[in-house]
């Protein structure tokens, strides 16, 4: 099956730092990419979908300025999390749109986790 | 509204035992289905999917669903369990008037005692 991959798994970070985390579908591309948040016993949220050369759709309550998503390649797309702080700590998932999408089956990353002290 | 519900957020069965996790959706039109499982500190894995083909899916690990359109359910069996069955599942919904997007149920976490 399809192939996604998170970078980093796991990272620690102080307060007012900027985190990048990469999504890469490894053995297929992916034009479009969704990045999801879950917070701990909580179901995923979506927060963004990641179009390849054009700019991510962001979903409502979901600020554009603070989670910045690149999608500069058809295998690759990051989120950027600008000036973290306590409550920006979760765990993200990304997943990449696979085939035609007629089925929209999406793959999913291993995810990252997000601390912020 | 919600469009997807899971029926209980726990489900406690004996190794060996029926594994039932309910699934119902609320859309006029039959929508693609998903079963995934997510291990603790880990991504989804997809279980099976169901897209207009044929009612009974069968899955991954002994997972099957039935997509039933008169109940608008969408529950996940498998016969009998397995300690490594243990995890949070996860329905999902899929389709037009989802925008094609993905909509994921509240999860529900299977404990297997042995």
């Amino acid at each position: 099956g399809a192939v996604v991959s998170q970078h980093p798994s796991r990272v620690i970070c102080k307060s007012g730092t900027s985190v990048k985390i990469e999504c890469r579908s490894l053995d297929f591309q992916a034009t479009t990419m969704f990045w999801y948040r879950q917070f701990p016993k909580q179901s995923l949220m979506l927060m963004a979908t990641s179009n390849e050369g054009s700019k991510a759709t962001y979903e409502q309550g979901v600020e554009k300025d603070k989670f910045l998503i690149n999608h500069a390649s058809l295998t690759l797309s990051t989120l950027t999390v600008a000036s973290a702080h306590p409550e920006d700590s979760s765990f993200y998932i990304c997943s990449a749109l696979a085939g035609g999408g007629e089925y929209n089956e999406q793959f999913f990353g291993p995810g990252t986790r997000l601390t912020v002290l | 509204a919600q469009s997807v519900t899971q029926l209980g957020s726990h489900v406690s069965v004996s190794e060996g035992a029926l594994v039932l996790l309910r699934c119902n959706y609320s859309s006029s039109v039959p929508p693609y289905l998903f079963w995934y499982v997510q291990y603790p500190n880990q991504g989804l894995q997809l279980l099976l999917k169901y897209t207009s083909a044929a009612t009974l899916v069968k899955g991954i690990n002994g997972f099957e669903a039935e997509f039933k359109k008169s109940e608008t359910s969408f529950h996940l069996t498998k016969p009998s369990a397995h300690m490594s069955d243990a995890a949070e599942y996860f329905c999902a919904v899929s389709g037009s008037l989802y925008g094609n997007k993905l909509v994921f149920g509240a999860g529900t976490i299977l404990r297997v005692k042995s």
